[in-house]
Parts: C-alpha cells; structure tokens; sequence
C-alpha cells in the first residue's frame, strides 16, 4: 500500500514570513495530492489540490510543487498569517486512484509567532 | 444546505460494550470512509465504501464493523473487540476516485 511521509511534525514562523511543508510517498502510481487543514476540535478542510499531470498549482497564498521522479510534494504558504496557525496533513490515494481511500500523512502543526 | 453529518458529537463507551456512530450526507456522493484519528498519528482508514451494500476493509479494520443499505448513510459500529477505541472518528464523503474529501465534524469516543 500507499506509504506517506510528512515533515516537520511542527514549524513556528514569525508572521508575514513563509512556511513549507513538504511530503513523500511510495506509490508511483499515486496520481493525485491533497492538502487539509484542520483546525483545533474542527474537521479538516481541504485546501488545495494537485494532480499528476501538473507540477505546481496556486491559489493566493498557497501553493502545492509536485516532483513525480522524486516522489514528493510540498505545500507553501506565503505571508503567513495568526489564522494560517492550525495542523496541516497531506494525503496521496496509492495504485487505487483514491477510490479505496487517501493514506494521510501524520500532520504537520504551524504556529504563527506574532 | 448539503454536507455531511456526525452523531453523536461525544460518546462515551463502557467496558464491553458496542456503540454505532452515525454518518449521512446528502452530497449525493457515491463514495464514503471512516478514519480515526489519533494525536500524532495523522489519519488511519478503518473502512471505506465505494457503492451501496458494498463496503471493503481499510488499515485498522479490526473491532469495527460498517454497513451501507442506503447511499445517504455509513454507519460504523465500534465492537467489543475493539481494545483501544478512545479516539476521535471522522467519517468523509467524495465523488469517488481522485477527487477530495467532505469531512464530518467528527465524533470523540471515550471509554469509561
């Protein structure tokens, strides 16, 4: 099956500064890479998403790099901001396309230092 | 307003005891799965269901059990025989394949 690494477990940044999150898997076959973020006691939401056939996607603040020969994938947020303070998990779906369930990542928890 | 939607919010288990948490979504999504959550332990697939009345096992199915008779609803009925059930469960709806997930507020199981 699917196996997903994450790093860090946590990353402090001052405000107005960028963090990057950065993730590999194991699956060669995995074609598709979320990125959730989950606030404390809420569910996680997601937040930007990339397929295989791309190499980066942005959307405002956020973006995600794909890097298919490496088998990895990162997530950057620009400007950081108090409300960007939350846990972040990436996912990857395995040679099942998803359809079979994501394997997650374990989390990465960013604070936003004032 | 569609979404999808947990219950109980908070559970409490006795010794012995099985306890069905409940998750319907009026998404019309075809595919649905249940996750437990652990800290520092991401997210695990417990089960996952792709089509009415038909469910497959996930990573940590051991001591869980799930039904699926309607599209709406995908139950999930933590056993007995699950040992360690303390944890907070998610249950998570998508249009199937790669596509991303809807998840429900989540409901936190204590044992007492």
């Amino acid at each position: 099956g699917e196996n997903v690494e994450q790093h860090p477990s946590t990353l402090s940044v001052q405000e107005g500064d960028s963090a990057v999150i950065k993730c590999t898997y194991s699956d060669s076959a995995s074609n598709y890479f979320p990125w959730y973020k989950q606030e404390l006691g809420k569910r996680p939401q997601l937040i930007i998403d990339i397929r295989s056939n791309v190499g980066e996607k942005k959307d405002q603040r956020i973006a995600v790099t794909l890097n298919k020969t490496a088998k990895h994938f990162s997530l950057h947020i620009t400007e950081t901001q108090p409300e960007d303070s939350a846990v972040y998990f990436c996912a990857a779906p395995g040679a099942g396309g998803g359809a079979d369930g994501l394997t997650f990542g374990k989390g990465t928890h960013l604070i936003i230092q004032p | 307003d569609g979404g999808i939607t947990q219950s109980p919010k908070y559970l409490f288990r006795k010794e012995g005891q099985n306890v069905t948490l409940s998750c319907e979504q009026n998404l019309n999504h075809d595919a649905m799965y249940w996750y437990r959550q652990d800290p520092g332990q991401g997210l695990r697939l417990i089960y996952y269901s792709q089509i009415v009345n038909d469910f497959q096992k996930g990573d940590i199915a051991e001591g869980y059990s799930v039904s699926r008779e309607k599209k709406e609803s995908f139950p999930l009925t933590v056993t007995s025989a699950q040992k360690n059930p303390t944890a907070f469960y998610l249950c998570a709806s998508s249009r199937g394949g790669s596509y991303g997930y809807t998840f429900g507020s989540g409901t936190r199981l204590t044992v007492v």
